[in-house]
């Protein structure tokens, strides 16, 4: 399973786009690209997932460059409700006993300033 | 459309107690998954099910925990003879039957936060 590393933390202020970067260079060609979001206290929330180029739902835009090492989620005029920590995920992990896991690191604790 | 219902939300015990955490996944979702999340850690993978059957519990601690998801019902995570260290969010997650599973999309319940004194 690609190992992820991304920013421990970030701040921003109201109303700015904000990028959050993922490395991840041992990535395996079936791997697929998953952020998620999760609030304080609530499960974690699927936003995006990308495989190559570009994909923009009505939350965010995942940018993932031509040789796949690394991911930008990025968040357009972010606000306050926006402050949440955000997860990189590569592949799934197969455990060898029948099924694929998600494994989520620490991830990147975004804090929105008014 | 409901999403994945988990009860109670906060529960308490002593240690020595058991633990019973229920969870119900989304309409039409088969599959069951069970994280959980330490304070400032990410999810960490505890059991995998599908009804009626146990599909992979390679993160499950191998005492005291316990978990089923029966053909009528909610999938229970059971903890036996809670100890401080059960202390934790445990979050459920659900998905629908799956065609691709590198592209698996999992949607969490917002989770049951077990303190144990």
């Amino acid at each position: 399973l690609a190992k992820t590393t991304q920013p421990i933390s970030m701040d921003s202020y109201e109303g700015q786009e904000v990028n959050i970067t993922c490395s991840h260079n041992n990535i395996a060609t079936n791997d697929y690209i998953t952020w998620y979001q999760q609030f304080p206290s609530q499960g974690p929330r699927f936003i995006i997932q990308g495989y190559k180029t570009k994909v923009t739902n009505e939350v965010a835009s995942l940018f993932i460059p031509a040789d796949r090492k690394s991911s930008t989620l990025s968040l357009p005029r972010v606000s306050l409700s926006d402050t949440a920590v955000y997860y990189c995920l590569v592949g799934l992990a197969y455990s060898g006993a029948g099924s694929y896991q998600l494994t989520f690191g620490k991830g990147t604790k975004l804090s929105v300033i008014p | 459309n409901a999403g994945v219902m988990q009860n109670p939300r906060h529960l308490v015990r002593r240690r020595g107690q058991e633990a019973r955490l229920r969870c119900s996944p989304m309409k039409g979702h088969s599959h069951v998954y069970w994280y959980r999340q330490l304070p400032e850690e990410g999810l960490k993978f505890m059991v995998y099910l599908q009804k009626e059957n146990i599909i992979d519990e390679s993160g499950m601690p191998k005492e005291r925990f316990s978990a089923e998801f029966p053909k009528e019902g909610p999938s229970i995570l059971r903890i036996q003879q809670v100890v401080r260290g059960d202390s934790a969010a445990y979050f459920c997650a659900s998905s629908p039957p799956r065609t691709a599973p590198h592209t698996d999309t999992q949607y969490f319940g917002p989770g049951t936060r077990l303190t144990v004194l």
